[in-house]
């Protein structure tokens, strides 16, 4: 079964660093979402993505992070400088369009800023 | 804007017992209403999902209904067995498009031999 994979799967960072997550999608699909989960708290949403431009973002998403489809497949979340508030589990998730609206999510990518 | 509420966790049952995990939202329109799970170590699963009113979702034995008049779907297992044994999540998205997922804060579950 096709599936969302996320690398890395455990980034360690310094305060200030910029870091960037990496997603590959389910080949078809063509809607991409980044999420956050602070330890211990709910799961919040950052950033929906389509065609190649942003489509909403959360007061979450700040001039720090930005997002891109570099190369057709991957898509990437950068965060420029880190804080220590950064630290969280990011998902990506992905979706067909005019499906469902059935999310499919990558295992994540646990952030820890020192 | 939209939300969702669940029931304080964590909730700890016995084996085969009854699972009701109540979760009710704040939406405008006709949003579209999930059950996540999320194993230890793992990412969000979905288990459930429905697109309209009166619907019932089903999937390895869990069930949820969408009642827009009490603006609920609550999370419902005749029998849990120790690998139900997740964090839950309720969650609603709007109906075109790329619409953002808006969770509840998830409950926690342990079930016990």
């Amino acid at each position: 079964e096709p599936e969302v994979t996320q690398t890395p799967s455990h980034q360690v960072t310094q305060m200030g660093q910029e870091v960037i997550l990496r997603c590959v999608p389910i080949s078809n699909h063509l809607y991409f979402y980044w999420y956050r989960q602070i330890l211990g708290q709910k799961v919040e949403f950052l950033v929906s993505f389509y065609n190649n431009e942003i489509s909403e973002k959360s007061e979450i998403f700040d001039d720090q992070f930005s997002v891109e489809r570099p190369d057709g497949s991957n898509f990437t979340l950068k965060i420029r400088s880190t804080k220590l508030e950064d630290s969280a589990m990011y998902f990506c998730a992905t979706h067909l369009q005019g499906a469902s609206y059935e999310q499919y999510f990558g295992p994540g990518t646990r952030l820890t800023v020192t | 804007g939209d939300s969702v509420t669940q029931m304080e966790g964590p909730v700890t049952l016995s084996e085969e017992a009854f699972l009701t995990i109540n979760c009710t939202y704040t939406a405008t329109g006709y949003p579209s209403l999930f059950w996540y799970v999320q194993y230890p170590g793992e990412g969000l699963q979905l288990l459930l999902k429905a697109t309209k009113a009166d619907d019932k979702g089903s999937n390895k034995g869990f069930e949820a209904t969408y009642r827009k008049e009490t603006t609920s779907f609550h999370l419902e297992k005749g029998s849990v067995q120790v690998s139900d044994s997740a964090v839950y999540f309720c969650a609603l998205s709007g109906y075109q498009g790329a619409q953002k997922l808006v969770f509840g804060q998830g409950t926690r579950l342990t079930i016990n031999p």
